[in-house]
């Protein structure tokens, strides 16, 4: 089972700020089968970046992705109020995995 | 505009089984799997398992193999999640979601409280 670590664990900023948040594989994740997702309080998760570097629909430009084989990352450019929330990193190559999370919150 | 709507919250005692439902509309229901997650209170995200609606084929995190059973139907688009002998820590938020063959999962259901309770 390849085993995802999110760093850090909580992630404390202000709005306009930049995020950056990792995501490292126990192993080579092949083709890019990573995905991210937000999480708020009470919600579903939401599909931000699939394939390590794609936005889905409707994604604002501000989240990025990029890395492979076994480190990734995930950075917002500036902070809006609405993205203070949980991010979670998930592999798809071998059967499914998510890390731990990593949370952003205001500062 | 693609939907999943779930059944509502469950509170079952430890040694019982739970089933839960997740209808979607606004897609090709054959044509997607069907994953099931799951969320303990303040936890992360857990994959049990999917089912491939067009072929009836689930398949399940070692974890869960033998106390966990996916089925669909595909004359109501829906898919089914039951779990059995529960106990407490299978207390969490479950969760239906639509994936693509590569594994990809993107829209989600609303979530399914079980609470596992004496």
């Amino acid at each position: 089972e390849i085993v995802l670590t999110q760093s850090p664990g909580t992630l404390s900023l202000s709005p306009g700020e930049r995020a950056t948040l990792s995501c490292r594989a126990s192993q080579s994740v092949s083709s890019s089968y990573l995905a991210w997702y937000q999480q708020k309080p009470g919600q579903a998760p939401r599909l931000l970046i699939y394939g390590a570097s794609s936005r889905a629909t409707g994604i604002p430009d501000r989240f990025s992705g990029s890395g492979s084989g076994t480190d990734f990352t995930l950075t917002i450019s500036r902070l809006e109020p609405e993205d203070f929330a949980v991010y979670y990193c998930q592999q798809y190559d071998s059967s499914i995995t998510f890390g731990p999370g990593t949370k952003v919150d205001i500062k | 505009q693609v939907q999943l709507v779930q059944s509502g919250a469950e509170v079952k005692k430890p040694g019982s089984s739970v089933k839960v439902s997740c209808k979607a509309s606004g897609g090709t229901f054959s044509s997607y799997n069907i994953n099931w997650v799951r969320q303990a209170p303040g936890q992360g995200l857990e994959w049990m398992g999917r089912i491939i609606p067009i072929l009836g084929i689930a398949n399940y995190a070692q974890k869960f193999q033998g106390r966990v059973t996916i089925t669909a139907d595909k004359s109501t688009s829906t898919a089914y999640m039951e779990l059995s002998s529960l106990r407490s820590e299978d207390t969490a938020v479950y969760y239906c979601a639509r994936g693509y063959s590569s594994g990809l999962i993107d829209y989600w259901g609303q979530g399914t409280l079980v609470t596992a309770s004496s």
